[in-house]
């Protein structure tokens, strides 16, 4: 158990709906990370908040925005869904403002039909 | 982010051979990490290499960290069933965090 939370684990839904992906980071860790994994690919780098703040940008959609709120949990909104955003979603946390070790949670399978 | 390329893309081994994957970079990276990814599960941390020309081992896993601190292998001796997974590195600026594509390794009985 790496200490990273995420739900759902699970969720279908339609093209054009919207989701809400949640991350709470390890007790302590104040870096939250967003990746986009799909069938048979690498990790894509979606997005990174630090302590609440914004921090870092990779390939994320416009239609795809993130959040880091006080008590430190994150949350992933998905918008306008396509059938391209079908993918495992992973959160990660660390403890610093650097790159580090970073922990993965279980991720949230998102399908969309 | 600093860009890595990682081969080969899948790897399929007799159990007991050994087994390598590369993590090459055309730029100097600061620092590079290693995962591993079982089947249905999620990316775990092995170890990260800061210095050039670093070497560390876990039991039967050799990392290496080039000289030039463009490339880097994880090397595993003797391949067990349980090694079976995907391999990724990554590295990155303070910004960003870089995955490699991995390397999918099979290991047959």
């Amino acid at each position: 158990d790496s200490g990273v939370t995420q739900t759902p684990k699970h969720l279908i839904t339609a093209t054009g709906q919207r989701v809400t992906l949640r991350c709470s980071p390890r007790s302590g860790d104040l870096s939250v990370y967003w990746y986009q994994q799909s069938l048979d690919q690498g990790l894509q780098f979606l997005i990174q908040y630090y302590n609440g703040e914004e921090r870092a940008k990779g390939n994320i959609l416009e239609r795809f925005s993130a959040q880091q709120f006080p008590d430190l949990h994150s949350e992933l909104n998905l918008s306008s869904l396509e059938l391209g955003d079908s993918a495992l979603y992973f959160c990660a946390s660390s403890g610093g403002y650097t790159n580090e070790k970073l922990f993965f949670g279980s991720g949230t399978q998102l399908s969309v039909l | 982010g600093q860009q890595v390329m990682q081969i080969p893309q899948y790897q399929h081994v007799q159990e007991g051979e050994d087994f390598t994957t590369y993590c090459n970079s055309s730029t100097t990276l600061s620092n590079i990490q290693w995962y591993k990814q079982r089947p249905g599960g999620h990316p775990v941390f092995l170890i990260q290499l800061v210095k050039s020309g670093e070497v560390k081992k876990q039991k039967r896993l050799t990392f290496q960290f080039g000289e030039a601190k463009k490339n880097s292998s994880l090397h595993i001796t003797a391949t067990q069933t349980t090694d079976v997974g995907t391999y990724f590195c990554s590295s990155g600026s303070a910004r960003q965090l870089t995955f490699g594509s991995g390397t999918q390794l099979t290991v047959l009985p």
